[in-house]
């Protein structure tokens, strides 16, 4: 299995401003993921990382909003644009090796926008 | 579009009895996978069991069971021996072999009681 990092686990921002939250995977992986999970609820997949070439996003979801990069197999930045409190969430990172029917998560990170 | 749906928004359980958590799914496809995942209180999502549409075996990891239906479009985890670490959200999950996308339900919250 992959051992993935995120970066913050936590933060508080106000409404109107960015927040960069980075993932970081011990190998090499095909396929990165973000997902976010509101409160109590199940997981909504936000967009695929492509590296090397723009995200694919999910209805519902558009780059402006969360821009998302993916410079190399092991790293991938989701962007929470001009938040505002609806975007209180817990957004995670999750990795699928090439070859791989098993997706894994990392520990996530809790949003609160005031 | 594949859904999947998890009817028990919780359920109970005393310590070390054995506890059945729902799940069904609507496909037209054939060739599939399902998944269990475990979510604590920690929010770290933990891959529990899977299992692959073409494998007629039920999957089992050590007190983590399946009951696969596939004419029923059912996939039940089974926890045997039920332990206070078990206590957690689980969430089943499709994933189609051509669209790679994973679908969540909506997840069941597991209490047990000592």
């Amino acid at each position: 299995s992959a051992v993935i990092s995120q970066k913050p686990s936590r933060d508080i921002c106000q409404r109107g401003t960015s927040l960069t939250i980075q993932c970081q995977v011990d190998s090499q992986v095909t396929m990165m993921f973000w997902y976010r999970q509101q409160p109590g609820q199940s997981l909504t997949l936000i967009a695929t990382a492509n590296q090397g070439s723009e995200a694919t996003y999910e209805s519902g979801f558009v780059i402006d909003k969360f821009p998302i990069s993916r410079p190399n197999l092991t790293f991938s930045t989701l962007t929470v644009s001009n938040m505002s409190p609806e975007d209180s969430s817990i957004y995670l990172c999750s990795v699928r090796a090439g070859g791989s029917y098993e997706q894994y998560f990392g520990p996530g990170t809790r949003l609160t926008v005031t | 579009a594949q859904t999947v749906t998890q009817s028990q928004p919780e359920m109970s359980v005393q310590e070390a009895e054995t506890v059945t958590l729902s799940c069904t799914y609507d496909t037209s496809e054939s060739d599939y996978y399902l998944f269990w995942y475990k979510q604590p209180p920690s929010r770290q999502m933990i891959l529990v069991i899977r299992q692959e549409a073409y494998k007629q075996q039920n999957a089992t990891e050590n007190r983590f069971s399946v009951n696969f239906q596939k004419a029923a479009k059912s996939f039940s985890l089974k926890i045997s021996d039920s332990q206070l670490g078990d206590a957690a959200m689980y969430f089943c999950a499709y994933r189609s072999v051509m669209r790679g996308k994973l679908v969540f339900g909506a997840g069941t919250i597991l209490r047990v009681k000592s």
